[in-house]
């Protein structure tokens, strides 16, 4: 059982570039939801879905878009990266929408210069 | 939108000394939880509260669900080395309201733990 995982550790963008950052998660949860952190600050909500099929707006959304084809996976799709895009995202889930505890994956630090 | 106030943004103590963090908010929660997230990893649940006055205990922690709602404190007794790191309380909806899921995170307490 891996839990929550994310694929790249790091990466490297360009002013511009488009990427996706890759969420699984293993354990058959049906909340999965994206965060960024800055230096300082907690985590905030991205985009989450509820379920296969069902995505929404977290408090950050503005950049970034989201899909969920399959109850495992999660991928965050970076538009068009901007410098204030630079931060670590982590992406977690949960085993029912109505369930607030969360399991983390280990992050993505993204660096876009 | 709702915000968290987590004090102290810092905190450098020596091995075993007890720690106490806390959290506040202007709005009304009902769930609590406290995470902490090692250095490089993503963070990791240490305890959830559900009631106002609840009272919850894992091994040397202690977090409390404050009365009002709109507070909660974490202790850790007898620190040691492996405790460094960031502590991050969240603040959420009821459990099996689909917002539970939601939860708003204070900005963290570093803890820096000397041998």
């Amino acid at each position: 059982n891996a839990g929550v995982t994310q694929t790249p550790k790091f990466q490297v963008l360009k002013t511009g570039q488009s990427m996706t950052l890759q969420c699984a998660q293993d354990m058959n949860h049906e909340y999965m939801s994206w965060y960024r952190q800055d230096p300082g600050m907690g985590l905030r909500l991205i985009h989450y879905s509820v379920g296969a099929g069902i995505t929404d707006q977290g408090e950050v959304p503005n950049g970034y878009n989201v899909s969920r084809s399959t109850t495992e996976d999660f991928p965050l799709r970076l538009l068009s990266a901007a410098p204030s895009q630079t931060s670590v995202y982590f992406c977690a889930s949960s085993i029912l929408a109505g369930v607030p505890e969360q399991y983390f994956g280990p992050g993505t630090r993204l660096t876009v210069t | 939108g709702q915000q968290l106030n987590q004090s102290p943004q810092s905190m450098f103590i020596q091995e075993g000394e007890d720690v106490s963090m806390n959290c506040t908010s202007s709005s009304i929660f009902n769930t609590w939880l406290w995470y902490k997230q090692d250095p490089g990893e993503g963070p990791v649940l240490l305890i959830a509260l559900y009631k106002a006055g609840e009272l919850t205990s894992n091994g040397r922690l202690t977090a409390q669900f404050g009365i009002t709602r709109k507070d909660s404190f974490l202790n850790i007794s007898a620190s040691i080395p492996s405790d460094v790191g960031i502590y991050f309380c969240a603040g959420g909806a009821a459990t099996y309201n689909t917002n539970a899921g939601k939860s708003t995170f204070g900005d963290g307490t570093t803890l820096t733990v000397k041998p």
